[in-house]
């Protein structure tokens, strides 16, 4: 089965440069979260897409921007990077509408490593 | 604030022996609890959730809301559940289910 897809998986930029990850979710999923994963940290939410439209926004610094395309697929655009922002960023995706206790379950991908120098 | 703790960084176990890995939540509300696994070079995924009651490759794990627990448990480990082990907690169902994680234990189990 198709599950989601990042690109690309890896990732190298200089300071101040900017960078954009992508995200297909699985196909009819509605639903798209954003998560940033520091060096030994847990994955923190950054921002979430509902049918195109941002459902939620977690600790996302104002040099990120993200939305969601007509495909539901997701872009996440990072500008002026900095050091600190080195990270697995992982995207996941779920159906929201289809209604049930299993409804929303996240589905993830596999990352995209992005290193800056 | 929502927030997940996961006391324990490393669990090391040999082959055979019971597994606990805990984890302790506060949410102001009924939040759902789950544990999401990730074996070496693979991606996150769900093991297992609260209000399924499953037991999914011998692993269960019980919501009790009076200790604001959700411990993963396994009687007998095996070598192929060496891998690391998230608790993470959303509010109930919905476009606004973003997951807040624990930091996470690497569980190893010997042979």
């Amino acid at each position: 089965a198709a599950g989601v897809i990042q690109s690309p998986r890896h990732l190298i930029k200089e300071k101040r440069e900017t960078a954009t990850l992508k995200c297909y979710p699985i196909p009819r999923h509605d639903t798209v979260y954003w998560y940033q994963q520091g060096p030994g940290q847990d994955p923190q939410f950054l921002i979430s897409f509902y049918e195109k439209m941002q459902s939620d926004k977690g600790s996302i610094p104002d040099r990120f921007s993200a939305q969601q395309f007509s495909d539901y697929h997701s872009e996440l655009n990072m500008s002026s990077l900095e050091l600190g922002d080195s990270a697995l960023y992982f995207c996941a995706s779920s159906l929201v509408s289809g209604g049930g206790a299993s409804s929303d379950e996240q589905f993830f991908g596999p990352g995209t490593r992005l290193t800056v120098l | 604030a929502q927030r997940v703790t996961q006391p324990e960084k490393l669990l090391s176990v040999f082959k055979g022996a019971p597994v606990e890995l805990k984890c302790n939540y506060s949410y102001s509300g009924s939040p759902e609890l789950f544990w999401y696994v990730q074996y070496s070079r693979q991606r996150l995924q769900l093991l297992l959730r609260h209000i399924s009651r499953e037991s999914i490759k011998g692993f269960t794990a019980d919501l009790n809301k009076g200790e604001t627990s959700f411990h993963l448990k396994k009687p007998f480990a095996q070598e192929e559940d060496s891998a690391m082990y998230y608790c993470a907690l959303s509010g109930p169902p919905g476009a606004n289910s973003k997951l807040t994680f624990g930091k996470g234990i690497t569980l190893s189990v010997r042979p």
